[in-house]
């Protein structure tokens, strides 16, 4: 079974500028998640997609982070500008409706904000 | 509300030694516990979980019991590997709720 594909797998951006990351799920899994990674850190959940709606963005900066999931399989999250606090790794995980507090997570994209 | 604490690293460690990693955790009710792996350049992996207490769970040799009377979760392990090198999340769900939680992180290097 194919695991949880994110790209890239690194970025690096000036501050100000725009950036998006792409994430496609484990096939059959209908809740994707957001997750973001600061050194040190454990990941912190940004959005989570039921299908294609979004069930929880309580903790998304919406004046800057947005983040769609048409057809309910692949899901984009874009920063727009970015700001230098935004460095960190981006997490994408899915996991099926059943099991939903199991989450198979990918490699993750590395955001260098200059 | 829900937060994990674990202990801090890095922990280096020599081969066949044994590990344990300390997590505990504040929430209401019983959350279901876990622990996450996360080895060099690859995404987080379940390692195991427990959802009551006095639940153990265990996998590849590793084990944590889930205790309720001092809220705690600790990861231990016999007999480390160099392959056992990663950074490990504790984290923990509330009741019906799929929100995870994570601790820091801790940082274990294991040596040959």
């Amino acid at each position: 079974e194919a695991g949880v594909a994110q790209s890239p797998r690194y970025k690096i951006i000036e501050k100000r500028q725009s950036v998006a990351f792409w994430c496609n799920p484990i096939s059959g899994h209908a809740t994707l998640y957001w997750y973001q990674q600061i050194l040190g850190q454990g990941p912190k959940l940004l959005i989570q997609f039921q299908n294609n709606g979004v069930v929880d963005d309580s903790q998304l900066p919406k004046d800057r982070f947005s983040a769609e999931r048409l057809k309910g399989v692949d899901s984009t999250l874009k920063i727009q500008p970015a700001k230098l606090e935004d460095s960190a790794v981006y997490l994408c995980a899915s996991s099926t409706r059943r099991r939903i507090n199991e989450q198979f997570f990918g490699p993750g994209t590395r955001l260098t904000v200059l | 509300g829900n937060s994990v604490t674990q202990m801090e690293g890095p922990v280096t460690l020599s081969e066949e030694a044994f590990l344990t990693i300390n997590c505990t955790y504040t929430a209401t009710g019983y959350p279901s516990l876990f622990w996450y792996v996360q080895y060099p350049g690859e995404g987080l992996q379940l390692l195991l979980k427990a959802t009551k207490a006095d639940d153990k769970g265990s996998n590849k040799g590793f084990e944590a019991t889930y205790r309720k009377e001092t809220t705690s979760f600790h990861l231990e392990k016999g007999s480390v590997q160099v392959s056992d090198s990663a950074v490990y999340f504790c984290a923990l769900s509330p009741p019906n709720d799929y929100k995870l939680s994570f601790g820091a992180g801790t940082t274990v290097t294991v040596r040959a």
